[in-house]
This record gives C-alpha cells, structure tokens and sequence, in this order.
C-alpha cells in the first residue's frame, strides 16, 4: 500500500535548537517525495522536493531509499518555523496526485 | 487573480442537502486538482483535471461526488445528498504545467459542515 507516515503529531522546541521532522513512506515504484507547510492563517505551500536537492529557509530532506525516509532537519530552529509540516509523495514522472502524511505540528518557543 | 481563491469559505448545511464548492485556479494554469481534509489528517487527493477533462477522478469516494470544469478554468465541486461525513475542509491547487514537477498552488479551502 502507498502510506506516508509522520509519526509525530507535535515536536516542540526551544529557538536555536535543532529540528528533525520524521517522514517515512510506503510505495512500490519510483517517488517523488515533498514536504509542504502551513503556516498560521495562511494556505498550504511547498517548502521543497527532493528532487531539487535544495535548502529553502534553511531546511533540508534527503531521500534514504534504503530506509525509505524522507525526514526534514534544520540545524537552528527559528520561532517563525512553528507551522503544520506535512510529507507527500507522488509518482515519479506522474502528476500531482499527491498521497500526504496527517502532518506534524512544530512549536518553536522563545 | 493573485492566487486561487475558493468560494464560499464557510458552508453549513443540513444533511441531504446539495452543495456546490467554487474554484478559480490561477490564470493559465492548465492542472487543477480537488483535495479533501479531514480533522487531523493530511489532504486527500479527490480528482485531477487537464484542461477541461477529468484526467483521473479515481479519488472521488462515491457517486454523491462530482466536478466539472468546462471552459478549462473554473471547476465546481458539487456533492449531492450530504452526509455528516462529508465534513472536511474541500481544497482546491492549480499548476502552469501537468506533471509532477509543476508547483502546486492551494486555495485558502472551503470547510463544509454538514449537520
């Protein structure tokens, strides 16, 4: 079955503290994985691919085939990262049919 | 328009009901998609449409569900003989190009309770 985990519903931690969002996947041909976020009162957005190799806002993921995660790390959380993050994966070359994870909630505190 | 705006933003009804759920894609965005989320859960792919047809409506849940889009542009999302279950936040995207490589754009959503 095609499943995407998060298996933290709520990771809090304090500003400057690193940050690692859990993502593992579930599919039987070829992926390509994202991470999306919500921040509060505004609409969901990408915040990077793995097929991008990118770092955006200081983020990074990359993909372990072998052990089929995709996790999100940031070495120095910021306040302004609390957000809902959410994993999604969809078939490599495919469209948009994209399979989500229920989303984790990152609370950074001052 | 700015981005993809959904209307209503907020709708009530009583189950049995019919519902109409409005969705204005960008401007030149050839892909359009239907997600639907429930309390505590990441969205759930509903259908995808290429222009004016339904590439893959596979996400539908039923035949009380169905979406048209017919000048490529607009779509509505119409749900027939509500039920308490169909309560969720209705989200629509859009992309400039099909595939998966092509940045999804989300609407703000429209939440449906159903009563």
């Amino acid at each position: 079955a095609q499943r995407v985990t998060q298996p933290e519903k709520l990771l809090s931690v304090f500003k400057g503290a690193p940050v690692e969002l859990k993502c593992n996947y579930s599919y039987s041909g070829s992926p390509e994985l994202f991470w999306y976020v919500q921040y509060s009162r505004q609409r969901l957005q990408l915040l990077l691919r793995h097929i991008s190799r990118e770092s955006i806002k200081g983020f990074t993921a990359d993909l372990n085939k072998g052990e089929t995660s995709f996790h999100l790390k940031k070495p120095f959380a910021q306040e302004e990262d609390s957000a809902m993050y959410y994993c999604a994966l969809s078939r490599s070359g495919g469209y948009n049919k994209l399979i989500f994870g229920a989303g984790t909630r990152l609370a950074v505190h001052p | 328009g700015a981005g993809v705006s959904q209307t209503p933003s907020n709708k009530v009804t009583e189950k049995g009901k019919y519902v109409e759920l409005r969705c204005d894609p960008i401007s030149g965005h050839t892909a359009l998609y239907w997600y639907r989320q429930s309390l505590g859960q990441g969205p759930e792919f509903l259908i995808y449409f290429q222009g004016t047809g339904a590439a893959d409506d596979s996400g539908l849940p039923n035949d009380r569900f169905f979406a048209v889009r017919p000048e490529g542009s607009v779509s509505t999302l119409k749900i027939q003989r509500t039920e308490r279950g169909d309560s969720a936040v209705y989200l629509c995207a859009s992309s400039l190009t099909p595939g998966v490589g092509g940045e999804l754009f989300f609407g703000e959503g429209s939440r449906l309770t159903v009563l």
